[in-house]
């Protein structure tokens, strides 16, 4: 069974910093990896999604890696910004089952 | 476009009673999922539906859990009866046709207390 691990489990910094996240996934054979943010209390929002062949995707401030081969993935945010505070989720797909890690807490101080 | 639609937001009820949530998946998606999420964990398959079929409700505990996807929109989840372990936030997803390119979209989900 897929296992994704996430850390840090928590995370706060300074406005204006530039910071990565990290994702872990102990099988390689995916479909396809996804951040999410999720805001409390309510669902998750999709932020970038790697296909299995490629290296990484942007959109914005947010760039995303993929290196399946070390079952690896990272989530870097340009210069956070208090609205970024959120829990960041990552998801990798096999076939069509997603297996989501536990997350990280991402506070952004003013 | 509406997102997916889940009801009620908040649910409280004693242990032992029914339960039931309610979602409506993005118009024209095929593929809806129910995931259950506790405190602090990612979100867990309960079933996946493909159009009106339960493809894999491999994680749905069957004893008191119950879901159906009539007419292959709409879908509701129950629980019967509700245990003090069943506290947590139930998230309801869709997908235009479940294909592995594809991505998923939730809704803003249910949180349920057992008291």
């Amino acid at each position: 069974k897929q296992e994704v691990t996430q850390i840090p489990a928590a995370l706060s910094v300074p406005e204006g910093e530039n910071l990565v996240l990290n994702c872990s996934f102990t099988d390689s054979a995916i479909y396809n990896l996804q951040w999410f943010r999720q805001d409390p209390g309510k669902g998750l929002t999709s932020l970038l999604l790697i296909q299995s062949s490629q290296r990484e995707q942007t959109s914005g401030r947010l760039n995303a890696s993929l290196d399946k081969s070390s079952g690896r993935s990272t989530l870097y945010i340009a210069a956070s910004q208090p609205g970024d505070s959120a829990t960041y989720l990552c998801a990798v797909k096999d076939f069509n089952k997603f297996y989501f890690g536990s997350g990280t807490k991402l506070n952004v101080k003013p | 476009e509406a997102g997916v639609v889940q009801s009620p937001r908040y649910k409280i009820i004693e242990k032992k009673q029914p339960v039931a949530f309610w979602c409506n998946p993005i118009s024209g998606h095929n593929t809806l999922y129910w995931y259950l999420q506790n405190l602090g964990q990612g979100p867990e398959l309960l079933i996946r539906y493909e159009n009106e079929e339960a493809v894999d409700d491999s994680q749905l505990p069957k004893d008191r859990f119950s879901a159906e996807r009539l007419k292959g929109v709409d879908s509701t989840l129950k629980i019967q009866p509700a245990e003090l372990g069943d506290s947590a936030v139930y998230l309801c997803a869709s997908s235009l046709e479940g294909r592995p390119t594809d991505t998923q979209y939730f809704g803003p989900g249910t949180r349920l207390t057992v008291l």
